[in-house]
This record gives C-alpha cells, sequence and structure tokens, in this order.
C-alpha cells in the first residue's frame, strides 16, 4: 500500500513540449513537496505547499508550475521543458505539527526520472 | 556558507568497521533534524530522527550539539547493505514554515 506515488516513473519528451508529473499521498499529511534531483544527486526543494497554500517556491522558473487540487495531491507541469530539466523529480509529503513547532519526517515518493531530448 | 554541508565522500570502509558521518548546518532556528538514506536510483528514505539527548537505533546512533550546529551519524559494525548515501536533513522553522533542506549527502561504500 504505496504511501506517496507519483507517475509516471519515466518520462522522456523532446524540447519544447509540455508535461506533468502526479502525486497523490494516503498518509493524511497536509504538507507537501517537489524536489529536484539532478545528475550530481543535490536534492534541492522547489515547491512546498500545506493544505493547498503555497508556502515555498524556491527560485523556480515559472515554467514549473505546482498545481494542489487537495492536500492529497500535488501536480507538477512543466511547460516548454529544456535539457537542463533533465533530472529525477521526488514528491514528499509530511505532517505539521503547529503546538511544538515541528514537521515529522518527510516520506517520498519513488521519483520520476526526466530525460529531455 | 550552504545551509547543510555533508562531505560528499566517498568513504570505502571494510566490512566490520566503524564509520562517523558529519553534517553542519548554519540555520541556528533549525528545529529538526534527520538522517536519511538513498540507495542508488531510489527515493530517500528517513534512517533516523536526530534528537538533542542522542539517540541510538542498533547500529546506528545520532547525536545533535546545536552549540556548534552539527549533527552526527556513526555506524559500527559495517554491513555490506549499509553500502548507500546518507542525507543529513535540517528543517528550519521559521514564519510557521519548514523548509527542509538536504545536505548533498555522503557515499558510503562498505568491501567486503
Amino acid at each position: 500500500d504505496t504511501a506517496v506515488s507519483q507517475t509516471p516513473k519515466y518520462l522522456v519528451t523532446q524540447m519544447g513540449n509540455d508535461k506533468s508529473i502526479k502525486c497523490e499521498q494516503n498518509l493524511g499529511h497536509d504538507t507537501m513537496y517537489w524536489y529536484k534531483q539532478d545528475s550530481k544527486k543535490f536534492l534541492k526543494i522547489m515547491f512546498s505547499y500545506n493544505n493547498k497554500e503555497l508556502i515555498i517556491n524556491e527560485t523556480v522558473p515559472n515554467r514549473f508550475s505546482p498545481k494542489s487540487p487537495d492536500k492529497a495531491h500535488l501536480n507538477l507541469h512543466i511547460n516548454s521543458l529544456e535539457l537542463g530539466d533533465s533530472a529525477v523529480y521526488f514528491c514528499a509529503s509530511s505532517q505539521h505539527l503547529p503546538r511544538i513547532r515541528l514537521y515529522t519526517e518527510a516520506f517520498f515518493g519513488q521519483g520520476t526520472r526526466l530525460t529531455v531530448v | 556558507r550552504k545551509e547543510v554541508e555533508q562531505d560528499p565522500g566517498p568513504f570505502n570502509v571494510p566490512e566490520g568497521a566503524t564509520v562517523a558521518f558529519n553534517c553542519t548546518y548554519s540555520n541556528s532556528a533549525s528545529q529538526s533534524f534527520f538522517w536519511y538514506r538513498q540507495d542508488c536510483r531510489k527515493e530517500p528514505k528517513l534512517l533516523m530522527s536526530v534528537y538533542s539527548s542522542g539517540n541510538e537505533d542498533g547500529r546506528f546512533t545520532a547525536q545533535l550539539n546545536r552549540a556548534s550546529q552539527y549533527i552526527s551519524l556513526l555506524i559500527r559494525d559495517s554491513k555490506l547493505s549499509d553500502s548507500a548515501t546518507y542525507l543529513c536533513v535540517v528543517n528550519p522553522y521559521s514564519g510557521g514554515y519548514q523548509k527542509v533542506t538536504f545536505g548533498i549527502g555522503t557515499k558510503l561504500q562498505v568491501i567486503p
């Protein structure tokens, strides 16, 4: 029973195309994230949503547009794909604990390996 | 200065050895700390949380030093299956939101 699932697992597409990656979590968490892991293996946060509201946007080109229809889903749409967008994109979720000013650990999806040719 | 710094390694150690990784962080407002493990071509998975008092889980021990702003991970009696990349995670909590920040990861290779 997958906790955080993202589709597709692999995506090969041409430059200039538009593509979407979907993410769903069944953990009941209120916070979801998108991360990009490039060829140097560095995991960099792109976006964070809390209860469908965007709370973190880390200097990401506006070709990337996240959408959260509800707190269990966070999709990523990418317009006009470029070669440099090739990477593994991970979705993750965690739970906010405001009383103790903490978040629980993040659970990750299996990743989407995007290759732009 | 990077928000979270780790030595990328690789650390090549023989089976049975003890190995330690450190990770330093720059934001003193950081509230929670974790070690994650990432196997090749897989997603990161939580290895252990790091508490102020330190914590131990079998062969793994994590420590937090707030004064010097670093966390550590000690692995005793290394197994071949411990070969992976170990990611330090620091969560600064400011303005009511956290920014889960990963280190670059330390690659460990346990050799027979």
